[in-house]
């Protein structure tokens, strides 16, 4: 049973560029949400794609958006890179059903560096 | 803002003791809660996850939830050096559609 996979592994970027980071989800899983781990923090949640939309969003700019592909995979773009933008950023899958859609299953996560 | 609150620790823990983690929450609302397990430098692990008031056990992990005091704590027995790691709480609540609010983390070390 595949788990939740992302690429790149790692990242470093400079200020001003932009980003693309890729989700494959859990084996069965239909939803996928994208979190942001600063270091010495708890994920902050960015948003989450159903159905191929964004189906709700943290406090996050415009800068960052997303993509639900047909098969359940997503990515993440992040344009206009700043130096705050470092961090862990995290895919989560889960099932969408009644309860179930909370028990998100975490990737390994991409370690973006902006320098 | 919805939040969520642990200590930070480092909650130091000899080997072969009961590790307790405690977490609160401010969202009445919330239904869902969740302990990840996150070893340094990897991603979040879920180990377990309760719904309902009262105590909820797996293996050497027990959830502990009260809505009524919005609290919710994980107890971790005959703790292991491999238990050293940073343990978050997750809410999740009806209205916020699978977004979890995660607190920042207890910090566990297990001393042999």
């Amino acid at each position: 049973d595949a788990g939740v996979t992302q690429s790149p592994t790692h990242l470093i970027k400079t200020r001003g560029q932009q980003v693309t980071l890729r989700c494959s989800p859990k084996s069965g899983h239909d939803t996928v949400s994208w979190y942001q781990q600063a270091l010495g923090q708890g994920p902050q949640f960015i948003f989450q794609y159903y159905e191929e939309e964004e189906r709700q969003r943290g406090n996050f700019p415009d800068r960052f958006s997303g993509h639900q592909f047909p098969n359940y995979s997503s990515e993440l773009n992040v344009n206009a890179l700043l130096l705050g933008d470092s961090a862990l950023y995290l895919c989560a899958s889960s099932l969408n059903s009644d309860l179930d859609f909370y028990e998100q299953y975490f990737g390994p996560g991409t370690r973006l560096t902006v320098t | 803002q919805k939040e969520v609150e642990q200590n930070s620790g480092p909650l130091s823990v000899p080997e072969g003791a009961i590790a307790s983690l405690n977490c609160t929450y401010s969202d009445r609302g919330s239904q869902s809660f969740f302990w990840y397990r996150q070893y340094s430098g990897k991603s979040p692990e879920l180990i377990m996850f309760i719904y309902s008031n009262g105590d909820k056990e797996d293996g050497r992990f027990t959830a502990q939830l009260n809505k009524a005091s919005q609290y919710v704590s994980l107890l971790i027995r005959d703790s292991q050096p491999s238990d050293s790691a940073t343990y978050l709480c997750a809410v999740g609540s009806p209205d916020s559609w699978g977004k979890l609010q995660f607190g920042a983390g207890t910090q566990v070390v297990v001393t042999p």
